[in-house]
């Protein structure tokens, strides 16, 4: 199978701090990976695109100096959420793709970020 | 324009019944479409996979329409298991766009 790894699954913060999250593809090399965030009952919203050793494209909205994006090898790609504020609350979902965008993504299973 | 409108349901079905979703998207230059399922609080999985010549999986059969550009999720003999939000998926090329997903709770 594809299996994608996402650390932390939780976390709690303080207003202001920085967090990180990382995306691993486990068991295949991902030409790309994808960042998503939900809100409660609503769908999966796109943050970004990254391709290894590439700058991320971000989607229309997305801050880029919000939500640093690093893809620094074909397995593994962070996001990196800094000075949060409650309302960036929100679960992260990052995917990746064996081949590119037109393949099929593996989930990982999310991050649930609590910004106090 | 929303690149991919999805009704968001909810549905509540009882069990065995068959049931069908609904999926339009705006940029005729898709290629690929994809039904996942996501139960609360959980990733997205891949359901499926949907080819132009329609394809079925057991239970579910996906079916795209080009001419009118949407792609259809159908389930039989609806399962207590099948309870979920199921999500489209459409690429138009270079991005991935999601629906907002359709609620399905099937019904003792």
């Amino acid at each position: 199978g594809a299996v994608v790894s996402q650390h932390p699954s939780w976390v709690i913060c303080k207003s202001g701090t920085s967090v990180k999250i990382e995306c691993r593809s486990l068991d295949f090399q991902a030409t790309t990976m994808f960042w998503y965030r939900q809100f409660p009952k609503q769908s999966l919203m796109l943050m970004a695109t990254s391709n290894e050793g590439s700058k991320a494209t971000y989607e229309q909205g997305v801050e880029k100096d919000k939500f640093l994006i690093n893809h620094a090898s074909l397995t593994l790609s962070t996001l990196t959420v800094t000075s949060a504020h409650p309302e960036d609350s929100s679960f992260y979902i990052c995917s990746a793709s064996k081949g590119g965008v037109g393949f099929e993504q593996f989930f990982g299973p999310g991050t649930r970020l609590t910004v106090l | 324009r929303k690149e991919v409108e999805q009704d968001p349901g909810p549905f509540n079905v009882p069990e065995g019944a068959t049931v069908a979703f609904n999926c339009t998207y705006s940029n005729s230059a898709s290629q690929s479409f994809f039904w996942y399922r996501q139960d609360c609080r959980k990733e997205p999985k891949l359901l499926m996979s949907v080819y132009s010549s329609g394809n079925e999986d057991g239970r579910f059969t996906a079916q795209l329409n080009r001419a009118s550009q949407y792609i259809s999720l159908l389930i039989r003999d609806s399962k207590l298991s099948d309870s979920a939000t199921y999500l489209c998926v459409v690429n138009p090329g270079n991005q991935f766009y999601f629906g907002t997903g359709t609620s399905l709770t099937v019904i003792p």
